[in-house]
């Protein structure tokens, strides 16, 4: 399996300052038609996952416009501009490409 | 609005099967392009995929489970499936069910279930 390794594990931070989290997998995700299949989700506390962003870099209906997604065959990032409070939770990467779909272990973003 | 509904026993004994049915609401689980399936995560770890179902029946499953799970589907229902067997403590996990478009491009998610693995 694709094993999909986030860093940090654990981000605080304050609020109104950036935020970013690294993706990296062990094989390039870029599959034969072009795309390229590595989707975030947030997990805030209580919650289920709810995908942020698909495909690298698309944002979903309604995920604000300071989340943004980049990166290209294993590595990836997810930036959060200005952190605000309801940002809080924990977040996944998750690589489509190559079959089973694999999860990231998960970043914990606090606030300080 | 898609939604999806778990339900199931929240305590299974030890080698025991584990079953589970997902209700789909807003849509109908016939729709083309859509996969459906389930997700674990055991306490403090990561998400894992289980497997899904298309509408034909067609279903695809992680081969490390491979022996031991089974997803069925309903569409008169607009509901599907798993059924886990002969569990262990390693089993005990949230449990989502969950739709996907392709290439396990997962957008609606359930609110999850606890099912816990003790005698």
């Amino acid at each position: 399996d694709v094993v999909m390794t986030q860093s940090p594990l654990s981000l605080p931070v304050t609020l109104g300052q950036p935020a970013s989290i690294s993706c990296r997998s062990s094989l390039s995700l870029r599959y034969r038609d072009g795309n390229t299949y590595l989707n975030w989700y947030q997990q805030r506390p209580g919650q289920s996952p709810r995908r942020l962003i698909y495909r690298v870099s698309n944002r979903d209906s309604g995920v604000p416009d300071r989340f943004s997604g980049s990166g290209s065959g294993t590595d990836f990032t997810l930036k959060i501009s200005r952190v605000e409070a309801e940002d809080v939770g924990v977040y996944y990467c998750m690589q489509g490409t190559h079959g089973p779909g694999t999860f990231g272990q998960g970043t914990k973003v606090e606030i300080k | 609005q898609l939604q999806l509904q778990e339900s199931g026993p929240g305590l299974v004994k030890p080698s025991e099967t584990l079953s589970l049915t997902c209700i789909v609401s807003g849509g109908s689980i016939r729709s083309t392009n859509s996969y459906w399936g389930w997700i674990r995560q055991p306490p403090g770890k990561e998400l894992e995929w289980m497997g899904s179902i298309e509408y034909s029946g067609t279903t695809h499953y992680n081969p490390s489970l491979k022996s031991r799970v089974a997803i069925s589907i309903d569409t008169s229902k607009n509901q599907f499936s798993l059924r886990l067997s002969s569990v262990t403590a390693a089993d005990t996990a949230v449990y989502y069910c969950a739709r996907d478009t392709g290439h396990y491009d997962v957008d609606y998610w359930g609110q999850g279930t606890l099912v816990t693995v003790s005698s």
